[in-house]
């Protein structure tokens, strides 16, 4: 059974700071691993997609890495916004489902 | 469009209830999804309608019934709920096949009474 776990839960940083989000799986036989932002009592936000075969994607001040033989992904913020402050989700596609890590909860303090 | 709406934003219903919950998705995706999610806790998968057949049940309990009426909406009929079913309902489409990106709605706030 797959399992995804994301560290830290909480993380707290100044305005302007570049950040790292962790995310790690069980089972490195995925299809691929998708990065969602959730702003509080509403629905996720897809920030990014990596297909298994692929290293990383990017998008705005976004990069997300994948290592599959590991069982790790990254989020890398760059220059963090106020407007960053959610929680970041990863989840796992093994197949006919995405399997969910816990979140982190970003705060970025002006 | 990768717009995925849901109505109502938000409900609060009685145990005796019957209400139902609507998700519409015009991008063309064969594949829909709802999920649970309870406060600060991942989303909890319940079911999995591709090509307008039901091809996941979670073990869900039989007060939620979905529908999947045409290939752009998606239902879900709550009857005799409980307040622990308090929780945001979500809905997600795709494209089918396993390189699928998940589009998720702003989901329902349910409470129930």
């Amino acid at each position: 059974k797959q399992e995804v776990t994301q560290i830290p839960a909480a993380l707290s940083v100044p305005e302007g700071e570049n950040l790292v989000l962790n995310c790690s799986f069980t089972d490195s036989a995925i299809y691929n691993l998708q990065w969602f932002r959730q702003d509080p009592g509403k629905g996720l936000t897809s920030l990014l997609l990596i297909q298994s075969s692929q290293r990383e994607q990017t998008s705005g001040r976004l990069n997300a890495s994948l290592d599959k033989s590991s069982g790790r992904s990254t989020l890398y913020i760059a220059a963090s916004q106020p407007g960053d402050s959610a929680t970041y989700l990863c989840a796992v596609n093994s197949g006919s489902r995405l399997t969910f890590g816990e979140g982190t909860q970003l705060t970025v303090n002006p | 469009d990768t717009e995925v709406t849901q109505t109502p934003k938000h409900l609060v219903m009685g145990m005796t209830n019957k209400k139902s919950l609507k998700c519409e998705q015009h991008m063309g995706h064969r594949a829909m999804y709802w999920y649970k999610q309870k406060a600060k806790k991942p989303p909890e998968l319940m079911f999995v309608y591709s090509y307008e057949k039901l091809s996941i049940n979670e073990s869900v309990p039989s007060r939620f019934s979905p529908e999947c009426p045409n290939s752009s909406l998606l239902n879900l009929h709550l009857h005799a709920l409980q307040p622990e079913d308090s929780a945001l309902y979500l809905c997600a489409s795709s494209q089918t096949g396993t390189l699928n990106e998940q589009f998720f709605g702003p989901g329902t706030r349910l409470t129930v009474l």
